[in-house]
């Protein structure tokens, strides 16, 4: 069975810019959380989606915005990129809002703004 | 907010040694902790998902405490191996309708040959 498949890998855009990132889940998987890591610390949680409502939200401005499609999959929207969006964004899935299901993760895209 | 600490920071051991690390969480509105293990250049690998106070949970030679009056769980590793170097990472989720999972900032082992 594939596992969670996120794409791009990798990606560099310019400040102001707009990126949209994609996640796949694994099958029979309804939720699937967004994460941001910077070296040196854990991932900082961006949004939860579970059947394809927004089920949670961290600590992130309104650049920030996702949404979950009729397949489960999900894409994670960043406007107006800042030199600090700089990191890896990990997307997870998990059979059920986040809780006591185990989440499987993704490779992650690294995202360089310049 | 929650704060999540882990420690130590880092550590290096001998291959053989046993070894264990700490989660602290505030113990007011636990629902749910998460072990991560966390191998360069590969996903985060889930370990345990801990959710009943005094829980205990194995996997190999990993093992996982979890105190949820006091707000803390272990996680040691026997008889430590090289390919037992990754970071370790815990998470919480607090109770409530609008669940986040809330990572520390990981313990990094090293298990010298």
């Amino acid at each position: 069975d594939a596992g969670v498949t996120q794409s791009p890998t990798h990606l560099i855009k310019t400040r102001g810019q707009h990126v949209t990132l994609r996640c796949s889940p694994i099958s029979g998987h309804k939720s699937v959380s967004w994460y941001q890591q910077v070296l040196g610390q854990g991932p900082q949680f961006i949004f939860q989606y579970y059947e394809k409502e927004e089920r949670g939200r961290g600590n992130f401005p309104d650049r920030f915005s996702a949404r979950q499609f009729p397949n489960y999959s999900s894409e994670l929207n960043v406007n107006a990129l800042l030199l600090g969006d700089s990191a890896l964004y990990l997307c997870a899935s998990s059979f059920r809002v986040l809780g006591p299901y185990e989440q499987y993760f993704g490779p992650g895209t690294r995202l360089t703004v310049t | 907010i929650l704060n999540v600490e882990q420690s130590p920071q880092s550590l290096h051991v001998q291959e053989g040694d046993s070894t264990n690390f700490t989660c602290s969480f505030p113990s007011s509105n636990f629902y749910a902790l998460h072990w991560y293990r966390w191998e360069t250049a590969k996903s985060p690998e889930a370990l345990f998902v801990m959710t009943l106070n005094g829980d205990e949970k194995k996997k190999g030679r990993i093992s996982a405490t979890l105190n949820t009056k006091e707000g803390y769980s272990y996680l040691y590793i026997k008889g430590s191996q090289p390919e037992d170097s990754a970071t370790y990472l815990c998470a919480i989720i607090s109770s409530g309708s609008a669940r986040q999972l809330t990572f520390g900032s990981g313990t990094q082992l090293t298990v010298l040959p």
